[in-house]
């Protein structure tokens, strides 16, 4: 399958700083992007799509000036938590997909930790 | 708000014994997607089903469409300890979003 990469793996950051996590699709273009969240034993939740090229979609109850989605390129998105607080702490979690109604391939995750 | 309803939410089984997830949406789905999570990594695509009625097979895992794309199922015969692990149901609501299901989390007693 495609290979999706995502960068930090883990970060530990103070309360009020700002963290970049990365997502790339290293061998193939992807139309969307879509931004997860996932807290211990639950679900995955989408907190935004994002399209090359234009403004990401947020989910209902996602602040967009908390979550900055930047999609520069056909193979990379990156999200930005501003001003991090510790209830931010979670496991952020990328996926790309090639076309509509595609399979998604997901990154490695990022264990967010807020201190 | 994600639309996409998961059952059960844990399932313990012995070696052997078989297992079933159930996935059920809302609205109608133009296709739905099968996942696997190991502990601690990340989701890895096992299946699409697109036409109403459709059944899939890979080796010990059959999967089910419902006929009227609202449902499916994923079944594992014969269980074994490599199965352990989240598997979640995904579906297409909207222009190309995938919403999941809350999981079934597996756990295989060897």
């Amino acid at each position: 399958g495609a290979v999706v990469s995502q960068h930090p793996s883990r970060v530990i950051c103070k309360s009020g700083t700002s963290v970049k996590i990365e997502c790339r699709s290293l061998d193939f273009q992807a139309t969307t992007m879509f931004w997860y969240r996932q807290f211990p034993k639950q679900s995955l939740m989408l907190m935004a799509t994002s399209n090359e090229g234009s403004k990401a979609t947020y989910e209902q109850g996602v602040e967009k000036d908390k979550f900055l989605i930047n999609h520069a390129s056909l193979t990379l998105s990156t999200l930005t938590v501003t001003s991090a607080h510790p209830e931010d702490s979670s496991f952020y979690i990328c996926s790309a997909v090639r076309g509509l109604g595609t399979e998604a391939f997901f990154g490695q995750g990022t264990r967010l930790t807020v201190v | 708000g994600q639309q996409v309803m998961q059952i059960p939410q844990y399932q313990h089984v012995q070696e052997g014994e078989d297992f079933t997830t159930y996935c059920n949406s809302s609205t109608t789905l133009s296709n739905i997607q099968w996942y696997k999570q190991r502990p601690g990594g990340h989701p890895v695509f096992l299946i699409q089903l697109v036409k109403s009625g459709e059944v899939k097979k890979q080796k010990r895992l059959t999967f089910q469409f419902g006929e009227a794309k609202k449902n499916s199922s994923l079944h594992i015969t014969a269980t074994q300890t490599t199965d352990v692990g989240t598997y979640f149901c995904a579906g297409p609501l909207g222009f190309n979003k995938f919403y999941f299901g809350s999981g079934t989390k597996l756990n295989v007693k060897p």
